[in-house]
Formats: structure tokens, C-alpha cells, sequence
């Protein structure tokens, strides 16, 4: 079945210590997006890619990073995780056709864990 | 003001009950628009797209109200398995390729 996955599902990282989350997906969507959810909290939006085009929001932190080699794959980078970045991390793809827009489908997630 | 506001309930009906969800967006050029279901420690799962002229999908329905940017959606005969929060998700292509979420309304069905 075509689908979004994440790994890991669960990631344990030291304060300070850089820790990179992988997405792949196989239904060839051309956006893909980074969020990040505590609990409780709607999904906050990172950043996306359309096709290569690179997506920032203005709030993100610079100690986020991603990157996406291929169509299929997409990784976030957390450059010094500090205590508030412990969440939920949902990958999400959708497909952009003429003028509109599919709905997202997102991955399981990788819930972080700071120490 | 937030692009989508929903009342965060949380909504506590017993089972068999009709209840009712709303949400309201901001931005009027706003085009696609979902009701998403999470599961506690789970991602977002779409439930039901909403079209302008409302849809239902065995016990729920959607209704959509352009002219008051106003969504809504009903479940029938609430089952316990309905318990979870339900994410109002709107798209606006003139604001990119961004989806905007409300924060979400808990459902919990007693038996």
C-alpha cells in the first residue's frame, strides 16, 4: 500500500546532541511538510517542500534544518535539541494538480524524548 | 486571528447521542477544507473532505457555509470508538501550499 513512514518511530536524544528524523513516502506526492505537535496543540507547521522548493515558516527556529535528496524522501535536522523541542513530529504529503490540492496524509510520526 | 478557530470542547456525550463540531476560517479565498480524526499518540487521519454542497459519509456529516466561513460537521449515533479530537484542516492556494489547522475538539463518548 502506498503510504508515509517515519523512522524512528521513537527517538531518545541528549540535550544539545543532533538528532535527524527521516519521512519517505511512496505515493509520489509532490509537497511534503515538517510539523511539530505537543500535546494537546494543533500540528505546527515547520516547513514544506514543493517539489525541490524549499518552504520555511517564519517562526521556525534556525536550529531546524531539512532536507529533501528526492522526490520520496525528506529529513528534518535538529541541529541542538533543547528541552522544548520534545514532540511529536509528523511528516505529511500532498499532491498539488492543476489548481488545487488533495488532502495531506501524514506518517505515524517520531516522538522525541530530550534528556 | 487565527486562520481556523474551533471550540476545543471537550465534549463528553454518552453513546447514541448526536453531536455537533464547528469551525471558522479566516481567509475567504480559502478553497479545500477537511475534517481530520487523531487518536491519542497517533497522526491526524483524514475523516471526510467537505464540498461546498455538504456531504455525509454513513453517520457523519459535513456542511459547508462559504458566505459565513463556517464548517461543521455531525456524527449520528456516537459510537465509543468515535472518542478522539477532531482537526479542522483548511487549504488556501493564494497563501501557498499551506494547510491550516484549528486546535482540534475532543470527543469522548461515555457508555
Amino acid at each position: 500500500d502506498a503510504m508515509v513512514i517515519q523512522n524512528p518511530r521513537y527517538q531518545v536524544t541528549q540535550f544539545g546532541k543532533p538528532v535527524t528524523l527521516s519521512c519517505s513516502q511512496t505515493l509520489n506526492h509532490n509537497v511534503m511538510y515538517w510539523y511539530q505537535q505537543k500535546s494537546s496543540q494543533a500540528p505546527k507547521l515547520l516547513f514544506h517542500y514543493y517539489d525541490k522548493d524549499f518552504n520555511n515558516e517564519a517562526d521556525t527556529p534556525d536550529n531546524f534544518q531539512s532536507r529533501r535528496p528526492n522526490t520520496s524522501f525528506c529529513f528534518l535536522d535538529i541541529r541542538s535539541p533543547g528541552l522544548g523541542d520534545a514532540a511529536m513530529y509528523l511528516c505529511a504529503t500532498s499532491r498539488v494538480f492543476g489548481g488545487g490540492y488533495n488532502e495531506q496524509f501524514f506518517g505515524p510520526g517520531t516522538r522525541l524524548t530530550v534528556l | 486571528r487565527k486562520e481556523v478557530e474551533q471550540d476545543p470542547g471537550p465534549f463528553n456525550v454518552p453513546e447514541g447521542a448526536t453531536v455537533a463540531f464547528n469551525c471558522t476560517y479566516s481567509n475567504s479565498a480559502s478553497q479545500s477544507f477537511f475534517w481530520y480524526r487523531q487518536d491519542c499518540r497517533k497522526e491526524p487521519k483524514l475523516l471526510m473532505s467537505v464540498y461546498s454542497s455538504g456531504n455525509e459519509d454513513g453517520r457523519f456529516t459535513a456542511q459547508l457555509n462559504r458566505a459565513s466561513q463556517y464548517i461543521s460537521l455531525l456524527i449520528r449515533d456516537s459510537k465509543l470508538s468515535d472518542s478522539a479530537t477532531y482537526l479542522c484542516v483548511v487549504n488556501s492556494q493564494n497563501t501557498g501550499n499551506q494547510f491550516y489547522f484549528g486546535t482540534g475538539t475532543s470527543l469522548t463518548v461515555i457508555p
